[in-house]
């Protein structure tokens, strides 16, 4: 199947942990995205890689960290969690930066406790 | 600035249209979307428009785009109980590489 693919769908960790998410498409997009969606379904842009390369970095905590090991992948890494940070965590894949909209992945639910 | 505002809740009929409201700010917004959430799920794109057209159908979806007054809509026609959903308003820009979202209509479906 070809799609934007996030691991874990769920998970639960205590305050002051580090965790990471990962993402991968298999649709050859050249542009890989991350966004955040609060309880109330807003929906916020974090970071965007264009060919491995940062090209969107939005006023996120410098907890948060993005890597793009190859054009297929980008993973979050989040340091020191906090309570704040529990929302759905969306990773989302284009080509031409989006000129003709996003695929996105299913989310990862992170809950902080 | 950068802004999409949508209602939050609109409740229709079975088989009747719903129409689902947009407006945003920036005039400069060259590409205008709408995304569909079905609980648990991530986002579906149903449709995009360009700033250049003023409409776009595909089966039951109309989407309509008055540039002027910066409004967006989509129409829904014979709405089903699978169009339960949330509706994301979206809007880009050429020169960008980001889409930024409206806060989503949750639409529920009455028999």
């Amino acid at each position: 199947d070809t799609a934007v693919s996030q691991t874990p769908k769920y998970l639960v960790t205590q305050m002051g942990n580090d965790k990471s998410i990962k993402c991968e498409q298999n649709l050859g997009h050249d542009t890989m995205y991350w966004y955040k969606q609060d309880s109330k379904k807003f929906l916020k842009i974090m970071f965007s890689y264009n060919n491995k390369e940062l090209i969107i970095n939005e006023t996120v905590p410098n907890r948060f960290s993005p890597k793009s090991p190859d054009k297929a992948h980008l993973n979050l890494h989040i340091n020191s969690l906090e309570l704040g940070d529990s929302a759905v965590y969306f990773c989302a894949s284009s080509q031409d930066l989006g000129v003709y909209g996003y695929t996105f992945g299913s989310g990862t639910r992170l809950t902080v406790v | 600035g950068e802004d999409v505002e949508q209602s939050l809740f609109l409740s229709v009929r079975e088989g009747d249209s719903s129409v689902i409201n947009c407006t945003y700010t920036d005039s400069s917004s060259t590409y205008l979307y709408w995304y569909k959430q079905e609980p648990g799920a991530g986002l579906q794109l149903l449709t995009y428009i360009f700033s250049n057209m003023d409409m776009k159908q595909d089966q039951r979806l109309t989407v309509l785009l008055n540039k002027k007054d910066k409004h967006l809509s989509l129409r829904i026609a014979d709405t089903q109980t699978g169009d339960s959903a949330i509706y994301f308003c979206a809007e880009s820009k050429s020169s960008a590489s980001k889409i930024i979202f409206g806060s989503g209509t949750r639409l529920s479906i009455r028999p």
